[in-house]
């Protein structure tokens, strides 16, 4: 257990659809990382926040939103679902400094 | 915009041998990481690569960085089954604000015996 946890672990959705995936950090790390693994994009940053704030954005899509709250854990929401947003989506977490933990992913299937 | 390109993207390998891995990065950056992957699984860390020059070592695996030619190499030394995955560098881009990895591609070893 790395100790970031992402729910659920595996997802199936239509086209079209709205869904939401879940990441909670490492205790004490202020930094949530969202990204995109796909078998074409390789893995892709989305964005990152930082202490509830946006940090800054990677290659996300105006489909796609995220928020962190209050108690640091993010949310990925992903909206009008398409075939090719099909992939495994990871968080990551970080303290200040250095040092980046994956949590196991959410595998997400669009049909 | 920072580009992290690896080489090769696919390595077969046989048991016993030696082989590395290349990463290339285009902007400046003070940090290097190194992740195995498994089929399905998360992202493993194996070296964190802080300063130019710097060296890390576990079991059959060496990690350099080299700062100034934004360049590092994973060094696998005697090939064993277990090493089979997908491994990737990621860089901090420290001109831009956020801290997020950039990855390359991933280089993806198969040892065979």
């Amino acid at each position: 257990d790395s100790g970031v946890t992402q729910t659920p672990k595996h997802l199936i959705t239509a086209t079209g659809q709205r869904v939401t995936l879940r990441c909670s950090p490492r205790s004490g790390d202020l930094s949530v990382y969202w990204y995109q693994q796909s078998l074409d994009q390789g893995l892709q940053f989305l964005i990152q926040y930082y202490n509830g704030e946006e940090r800054a954005k990677g290659n996300i899509l105006e489909r796609f939103s995220a928020q962190q709250f209050p108690d640091l854990h993010s949310e990925l929401n992903l909206s009008s679902l398409e075939l090719g947003d099909s992939a495994l989506y990871f968080c990551a977490s970080s303290p200040p400094g250095y040092g980046y933990t994956f949590g196991s992913g959410t595998r997400l299937t669009v049909v | 915009e920072l580009k992290v390109e690896q080489n090769p993207l696919f390595l077969s390998m046989q048991e016993g041998k030696n082989y590395t891995i290349y990463c290339n990065y285009s902007t400046t950056s003070d940090r290097l990481y190194w992740y195995r992957q498994d089929p399905g699984k998360s992202l493993e860390s194996l070296f964190v690569l802080l300063s130019n020059g710097a060296v890390k070592q576990e079991g059959r695996l060496m990690a350099s960085l080299d700062t100034k030619a934004r360049l590092s190499t994973l060094h696998i030394t005697a090939a064993v089954h277990d090493l089979s995955a997908t491994y990737f560098c990621a860089v901090v881009e420290i001109e831009k604000a956020g801290t997020a990895l950039i990855f390359g591609k991933g280089t993806t070893l198969s040892v065979s015996s």
